[in-house]
């Protein structure tokens, strides 16, 4: 299985809403990691997680908040988004040992709409 | 400060010909390099990576090549299928420990007109 996959595919939500962004993989990688893209922009990296500990926040707001309950999961929850906030959400994977490290392997991502 | 750009936001190449995508890095830490292709509404698809001690690196019908005292780098496509038609990003990062910050290029929509 070399598939990221990520649910929903879409959301739409209002500033007032609670929701989560989820992301699962069976590779085997021990660091995943949350990217935002905006349309015509390359995708901007936000959190990192590596054996299920944050590593990297690149200074995210803290109405995104990340968690990694087990090697296999990831999640993203949002609360109190601003519109600004609506761009396509990316989960990626990798192997944190050396070599092919580098590779990320990327889900469809989500799609979120905030009104 | 863009660390990795691709100065050519889009390419039109006929089928069957060489396509040649284009990136600049200013960041002289950066050790590897890797290019992704994606699809609109996908997310990006590994394609090919180099790291700084090698100059080539072939798979296929790609086949990137890296300009360390240039920095620059660039994929090379041939011969060119419609299917190839996607945006090319390229990336850099600095290898070690156990997660890689990979920084991204602006991309580069390919047309491969059939």
């Amino acid at each position: 299985d070399t598939e990221v996959t990520q649910t929903p595919k879409h959301l739409v939500m209002g500033m007032t809403n609670k929701k989560s962004l989820k992301c699962e993989q069976h590779m085997g990688h021990r660091a995943m990691y949350w990217y935002k893209q905006k349309a015509k922009k390359p995708p901007e990296l936000m959190f990192v997680y590596s054996y299920e500990k944050l590593s990297i926040n690149e200074s995210v707001p803290s109405r995104f908040s990340p968690e990694c309950p087990n090697s296999s999961l990831l999640n993203l929850h949002l609360h109190a988004l601003q519109p600004e906030d609506s761009a396509l959400y990316l989960c990626a994977s990798s192997q944190p040992a050396s070599g092919r490290a580098g590779e990320q392997f990327f889900g469809p991502g989500t799609r979120l709409t905030v009104l | 400060d863009q660390q990795v750009k691709q100065n050519s936001p889009s390419l039109s190449v006929q089928e069957g010909r060489i396509s040649i995508l284009n990136c600049d890095y200013t960041n002289s830490m950066f050790d590897y390099f890797l290019w992704y292709k994606k699809y609109p509404a996908e997310g990006p698809t590994f394609l090919i990576s180099i790291s700084s001690i090698k100059d080539k690196n072939e798979d296929g019908r790609f086949t990137v090549f890296l300009n360390k005292s240039a920095k620059h780098l660039s994929l090379h496509i041939v011969p060119s299928q419609p299917g190839d038609s996607a945006v090319y990003f390229c990336a850099a990062a600095v290898m070690g420990g156990a997660t890689n910050k990979l920084i991204f290029g602006t991309g580069t929509l390919l047309a491969v007109q059939p």
